[in-house]
């Protein structure tokens, strides 16, 4: 079993959609909890980043934690065709492995006008 | 935000040669740096861990004499695949970090891609 479990997709939603991205997790060392945009051919960008369970906004980006469940969400709100991307989830844990990310599979997404 | 940039961009060599890439961070100092190989529609795999002069952390399953890793200042590391083949072709990306917490960003290159003939 992988620590981490991303649906890959495809997603395609049409502009204007809220769209929802998901990944799951098994390591309970998880802590900090992050996702990336990866344009094709690109290094990943950060988009979000949190330690908490609950909720974490900034402009159309929301991202949710329930640490409970090991369960992750980005929601992407009014989406854009230009927020067709790879989107990627990771996370990190204390200890040893820290600074060390471990990647989701990436959900590729594409918004049409 | 912080820049870091990668070279070459793309780069094809021939079977057995050996490939240099670079990674630098361009406005900050990098004290900790990660090299990431990434396979078409697959996600990103951390092949190693640098910290500016110390050996490099591999990965199980990556081969530290084949992948060399330098890190020679807080701004500049270098992967070198040596002796590449056919299957080291794939998709290099580096990030840089400049603190030690986990809580740190990480600040990731445009990435190489690597073919190899």
């Amino acid at each position: 079993q992988k620590e981490v479990e991303q649906d890959p997709g495809p997603l395609s939603v049409p502009e204007g959609a809220i769209v929802s991205l998901n990944c799951t997790y098994s390591n309970s060392a998880f802590q900090y909890f992050m996702w990336y945009r990866q344009y094709s051919r690109k290094g990943p960008e950060l988009l979000m980043y949190t330690y908490s369970s609950g909720n974490k906004e900034d402009g159309r980006f929301t991202a949710q934690v329930d640490k409970s469940s090991k369960y992750i969400s980005l929601f992407i709100r009014d989406s854009q065709p230009s927020d067709s991307a790879t989107y990627l989830c990771a996370m990190s844990g204390g200890g040893t492995s820290y600074g060390k990310l471990t990647f989701g599979q990436g959900t590729i997404l594409t918004v049409h006008p | 935000g912080a820049v870091v940039s990668q070279h070459p961009s793309r780069v094809i060599c021939k079977s057995g040669t050996s490939v240099k890439i670079e990674c630098r961070s361009l406005d900050f100092q990098a004290t900790t740096m990660f090299w990431y190989r990434q396979f078409p529609k697959q996600s990103l795999m951390l092949m190693a861990t640098s910290n500016e002069g110390s050996k490099a952390t591999y990965e199980q399953g990556v081969e530290k004499d084949k992948f060399l890793i330098n890190h020679a200042s807080l701004t500049l590391s270098t992967l070198t695949v040596t002796s590449a083949h056919p299957e080291d072709s794939s998709f290099y990306i580096c990030s840089a970090s400049g603190l030690v917490t986990a809580w740190d960003t990480q600040y990731f290159g445009p990435g190489t891609r690597l073919t190899v003939l």
